[in-house]
């Protein structure tokens, strides 16, 4: 009964494909976030929506395009993926907006 | 200067040690605090949450906020192996709109049996 959980788990491409991770959340919450970690453990808010809607873009380039289906549904494409893509990609939900944050397994992203 | 530093480490300790983790802020509008636990190749799990200064304890863990000195800080009792992990801290208040949490960088702990 995992909370939040995404796949993949691990995703290796190369540089220019477009590529998706989709996360999905039981427990109910109204808000769900994608989280970017680099490789020096350093979390950074990417988005955030609350019950579908768009709260947060943290200056992310367009090449990336969240989407929630629904509340417990939040997606992420990346068109013509970069080596600097490469990181741990995290979904996470919570029960309001910037309440305590409940995290995927995450999704080790590899641009090669 | 980041929002919120944390020391990297690697802090190595014996097992049954005491261990203290800790977190330093920028912004006197932060209010919530809190710290979580991540193992490699993990999702960050929440430990501990807290509002207001003062001290929170739950088992072996104690959670410490100083809203003055704009410090908080996490300790360890009796450290164990599987206590190694990264720590790291976050936090919310007035200046993200209560919106977003705020990341340290996280320390890595090592406990040696």
């Amino acid at each position: 009964d995992t909370a939040v959980s995404q796949t993949p788990k691990y995703l290796v491409t190369q540089m220019g494909n477009d590529k998706s991770i989709k996360c999905e959340q039981n427990l109910g919450h109204d808000t769900m976030y994608w989280y970017k970690q680099d490789s020096k453990k350093f979390l950074k808010i990417m988005f955030s929506y609350n019950n579908k809607e768009l709260i947060i873009n943290e200056t992310v380039p367009n090449r990336f395009s969240p989407k929630s289906p629904d509340k417990a549904h939040l997606n992420l494409h990346i068109n013509s993926l970069e080596l600097g893509d490469s990181a741990v990609y995290f979904c996470a939900s919570s029960l309001a907006t910037g309440e305590e944050a409940f995290f995927g397994q995450g999704t080790r992203l590899t641009v090669v | 200067q980041k929002e919120v530093e944390q020391d990297p480490g690697p802090l190595s300790v014996p097992e049954g040690a005491i261990v203290s983790l800790n977190c330093t802020y920028s912004n006197s509008a932060f209010q919530y605090f809190m710290w979580y636990r991540q193992y490699s190749r993990k999702g960050p799990e929440l430990l501990m949450y807290t509002y207001s200064s003062g001290n929170k304890e739950d088992g072996r863990f104690t959670a410490q906020v100083d809203k003055s000195s704009k410090y908080i800080s996490l300790f360890i009792r009796d450290s164990q192996p599987s206590d190694s992990a990264t720590y790291l801290c976050a936090m919310n208040g007035r200046n993200t709109g209560f919106q977003k949490l705020v990341f340290g960088t996280g320390t890595r702990l090592l406990v040696s049996p």
